[in-house]
């Protein structure tokens, strides 16, 4: 079956403008992540959707990045004013349901996002 | 949150056996343990899970000591292909958000030929 997909794969955009990045999970998971990556680092959590719960967005940077999930399916995250540092990979992950062992997160290949 | 600490960097030759070692010496009762590799430009990938003892797939091996502090992913006869960042997680899978997943640097592996 098909795995999580994220578009753009790379987006370049200047300083101070606004970006959207997607995310398609894998069908019938519930539970999605959204994380960002900068070059050689780990992987810093941002945000987590959990069906319609609402959503634990305490990983979030600042309040110029939000993202939205729509039930079970396309989730976006969005950046405005971008800034220099917002350089870096952002992941999506997508995990069938959110509790249980060997229920791991499945990744997508991410959007390499670079701030002119 | 229990906390991991694993080398940043090893490096090995084709055909030897690569053992990588992570501390966690908080964890909790209810965590496991959780390693994932990473291939340049690409998401994280599951390799194994564990919460003690060994467990072995067709991938790597996971071994655990009793006092569950540590944990050693072996990968047999390593290949090229094998270079990559290999992550040590921790986390009770019952948790759900953040909680569930606390990704580190990694430990990256270098394979020579």
């Amino acid at each position: 079956g098909a795995g999580v997909s994220q578009s753009p794969s790379n987006k370049v955009t200047e300083k101070g403008k606004d970006v959207e990045l997607r995310c398609d999970p894998i069908s019938g998971h519930t539970a999605l992540y959204w994380y960002r990556q900068r070059l050689g680092q780990g992987l810093e959590f941002l945000i987590y959707f959990q069906g319609n719960s609402a959503p634990d967005k305490s990983g979030l940077p600042s309040d110029r990045f939000s993202a939205e999930r729509t039930g079970e399916s396309v989730s976006t995250l969005t950046i405005q004013r971008t800034q220099q540092e917002d350089s870096a990979v952002y992941l999506c992950a997508s995990r069938r349901r959110s509790r249980g062992v060997q229920d791991t997160q499945y990744f997508g290949p991410g959007t390499r996002l670079t701030v002119l | 949150l229990a906390k991991t600490t694993q080398p940043i960097s090893m490096d090995s030759y084709e055909g030897q056996e690569v053992n990588i070692t992570c501390s966690h010496n908080n964890i909790a009762t209810n965590d496991y343990i959780t390693w994932y590799q990473q291939f340049p430009s690409q998401g994280p990938r599951f390799i194994i899970q564990g919460y003690k003892t060994k467990v072995t797939n067709e991938v790597a091996s996971l071994f655990i000591p009793a006092d569950r502090k540590s944990s050693t992913l072996s990968l047999p006869r390593v290949s090229l292909s094998d270079t990559a960042v290999y992550y040590c997680l921790v986390g009770d899978p019952m948790d759900t958000g953040r909680r569930a997943l606390t990704f580190g640097s990694g430990t990256r592996l270098q394979v020579q030929p």
